[in-house]
């Protein structure tokens, strides 16, 4: 299984919203990401947890909150977004560290109004 | 600081043509990475280069590593329409395994 789960697939939310985005992999990897997207650009990094712990804070505004509850689980806690926020958020997973094969999910297409 | 440039940064070929995309880093990487994302998808993992000149090949799709491990090509030999897509290469940031670099990508269009 080389699947990354991401729910919800869609999401709309106005500025005042909180919501919260979800990834999931069962394949043992032990560095999970987040990643945001803008149309015809390259995925830009936001987050990377490694071994549950968070090793990269890409300088992401306190409005977007990542949590890894557990190996398996990561999610992105989000709040009182702008609408230049709205993009493809990605989760990606990789066995150990960036420099492995990084797997992604089908991402979360986020509107905010 | 590192940078990974990719060029052209668009390529429209009529089916059956040849494609080429070249990655250059200005530092020397460890490994590169070579992703394709579909129109409306996501990226998904093409092959990784570890070697100096190394050459790996799938299929119509031949990858490449310079033998100063700063550039990268990726050749597609008579291209066909489920080609379309955007091709990116991705190399760890020197200072952090933790992270990766991706380059602005290559969107190819096939013209069937």
């Amino acid at each position: 299984d080389t699947e990354v789960t991401q729910t919800p697939k869609h999401l709309v939310m106005g500025m005042t919203n909180k919501k919260s985005l979800k990834c999931e992999q069962h394949m043992g990897h032990r560095a999970m990401y987040w990643y945001k997207q803008k149309a015809k650009k390259p995925p830009e990094l936001m987050f990377v947890y490694s071994y549950e712990k968070l090793s990269i804070n890409e300088s992401v505004p306190s409005r977007f909150s990542p949590e890894c509850p557990n190996s398996s689980l990561l999610n992105l806690h989000l709040h009182a977004l702008q609408p230049e926020d709205s993009a493809l958020y990605l989760c990606a997973s990789s066995l150990r560290g960036a420099g492995d094969i990084q797997y992604f999910g089908a991402g979360t297409r986020l509107s905010v109004l | 600081g590192q940078q990974v440039m990719q060029i052209p940064q668009y390529q429209h070929v009529q089916e059956g043509e040849d494609f080429t995309t070249y990655c250059n880093s200005s530092t020397t990487l460890s490994n590169i990475q070579w992703y394709k994302q579909r129109p409306g998808g996501h990226p998904v993992f093409l092959i990784q280069l570890v070697k100096s000149g190394e050459v790996k090949k799938q299929k119509r799709l031949t990858f490449q590593f310079g033998e100063a491990k700063k550039n990268s090509s990726l050749h597609i030999t008579a291209t066909q329409t489920t080609d379309v897509g955007t091709y990116f290469c991705a190399a760890p940031w020197e200072t952090s395994y933790d992270k990766v670099i991706f380059g602005p990508g290559t969107s190819l269009s096939v013209i069937p």
